[in-house]
């Protein structure tokens, strides 16, 4: 079975805090994905990689940088975290083309 | 705006009901998937479908898609209060790695 895990599951940080979520692979997955989740406002995509070093930036990417600097681990960075950062944030991995997406368990973000 | 909305955004049934969810999105689609999220978890993939197909089925899931009104379905037959939980469409239209969730469906099963 694929594993994706995610570092924490709870997480609470200061306002301008740099702030590292970490996510690891265990399938030899290309593709990995960072998702913020919202009450209301589904998943929405951050940024995702395709291969190692390479990034892709989604649909709301501002305030956040990633890096992927081995295959099986993908980070998401808040640079200077904000309290409108506090979210459930969700991993996810997926092999070459195929569609199907795995996923951690997720991490929730409270920014005080 | 979300390229999937689901609706109901919730509903509430008797366990041995069916459940029937909704989802609409915006563009031409290469496929549609449905996920599964227990509360407070990742999400889990239940069913994917193409976009040259038509309806598809896994165990209690039937799943259609009409391309045309640009619309898919979720039904679960026989729920069980284990069904409870958060379901979502995501479609994939572009760039193969760039799915689009949407916002959800509710679903309580009460036994």
């Amino acid at each position: 079975d694929v594993k994706v895990t995610q570092s924490s599951r709870y997480l609470v940080k200061r306002t301008g805090e740099k702030v590292f979520l970490e996510c690891v692979q265990d399938m030899d997955h290309e593709n990995m994905f960072w998702y913020r989740q919202d009450p209301g406002l589904g998943l929405r995509l951050i940024y995702f990689s395709y291969d190692v070093k390479m990034k892709e930036k989604g649909d709301i990417p501002e305030g956040y940088s990633v890096s992927r600097e081995k295959k099986e681990r993908f980070s998401l960075i808040l640079e200077s975290a904000s309290t409108n950062q506090t979210s459930m944030y969700l991993c996810a991995s997926s092999l070459g083309r195929e569609p199907e997406a795995f996923f951690g368990q997720g991490t929730r973000l409270t920014v005080v | 705006s979300q390229q999937g909305e689901e609706d109901p955004q919730a509903l509430s049934i008797q366990e041995g009901e069916n459940a029937t969810m909704n989802c609409s999105y915006k563009t031409s689609i290469n496929n549609l998937q449905w996920y599964r999220q227990n509360s407070g978890r990742g999400l889990v993939h239940l069913i994917l479908i193409r976009s040259n197909e038509r309806e598809k089925h896994s165990g209690r899931l039937r799943v259609t898609l009409d391309t045309s009104k640009k619309s898919s379905s979720l039904l679960i037959t026989a729920s069980r209060a284990a069904d409870t939980a958060s379901y979502f469409c995501a479609s994939n239209s572009g760039g193969y790695q760039k799915v689009t969730f949407g916002t959800g469906t509710k679903l309580q099963v009460i036994p």
